[in-house]
């Protein structure tokens, strides 16, 4: 089982600032990776695929990197709806979620 | 609009059942792998079935296997989750999603795209 880490369990930031969330892989999952978000209340909604491929209608400020173990997910200048849980998943065998990071206001 | 909606959830007594169901209104769910996810409360996400287009493969989750079973009938455009005895820790909710794909290495690879709404299901005396 590929098993998934993400740091930090919780990002304090403040609005129009940068976080910074990251995700490592218990072994290679080359670039089958994705990120999700939720909101309370909410389904999990896709965000990025192929490691940095932005989901449709995703605005420009997610961006994601990495490849083989260690991925990074950037939120640039966060805005009010940007605070929220994030899930990183592989899904290069079978399908694997991390603990998820909460994104919360400063 | 491209939308999934859950319905069958419930409270139910350990080693009862429960039928989920997952219908598709904006697009054709024929065309696409589907996948039933659960979120136990306060914790993360978890896989929990598979099936093909034409549900000629399944796969599930080791906890699961033997006791939920998954189908789909294409022509009502939906998507099903029969779980019997159903313990407390299949408390959860549980959402349904397509699978989009990608193909790289040689192989090809399944992330989970557009989601349901969810559905809670309570196991409980």
């Amino acid at each position: 089982e590929r098993v998934m880490t993400q740091s930090p369990a919780t990002l304090s930031v403040s609005p129009g600032e940068t976080a910074t969330l990251s995700c490592r892989a218990s072994q290679s999952v080359k670039n089958n990776l994705a990120w999700y978000q939720q909101k309370p209340g909410q389904a999990p909604r896709l965000l990025i695929h192929g490691a940095s491929t932005r989901a449709t209608g995703i605005p420009a400020r997610f961006s994601g990197s990495g490849s083989g173990t260690e991925f990074t997910l950037t939120i640039s200048s966060l805005q009010s709806e940007d605070f929220a849980v994030y899930y990183c998943q592989q899904y290069d065998w079978w399908w694997t979620f991390g603990q998820g990071t909460k994104v919360e206001i400063k | 609009e491209v939308q999934l909606v859950e319905s069958g959830g419930g409270l139910v007594q350990p080693g009862g059942s429960l039928r989920l169901s997952c219908t598709a209104s904006g697009f054709t769910l024929s065309s696409y792998w589907m996948i039933w996810v659960r979120q136990a409360p306060g914790k993360g996400l978890e896989w929990v079935a598979n099936i093909k287009q034409d549900s000629s493969d399944k796969f599930f989750m080791d906890s699961v296997r033997g006791r939920f079973t998954i189908s789909r009938d294409n022509a009502k455009n939906s998507v099903y989750l029969q779980m019997n005895s159903l313990r407390a820790d299949d408390t959860a909710i549980y959402y349904c999603a397509t699978l989009g794909v990608s193909y790289n290495y040689g192989y090809y690879s399944y992330y989970m795209d557009v989601w349901g709404t969810g559905t809670t299901v309570t196991v409980s005396s």
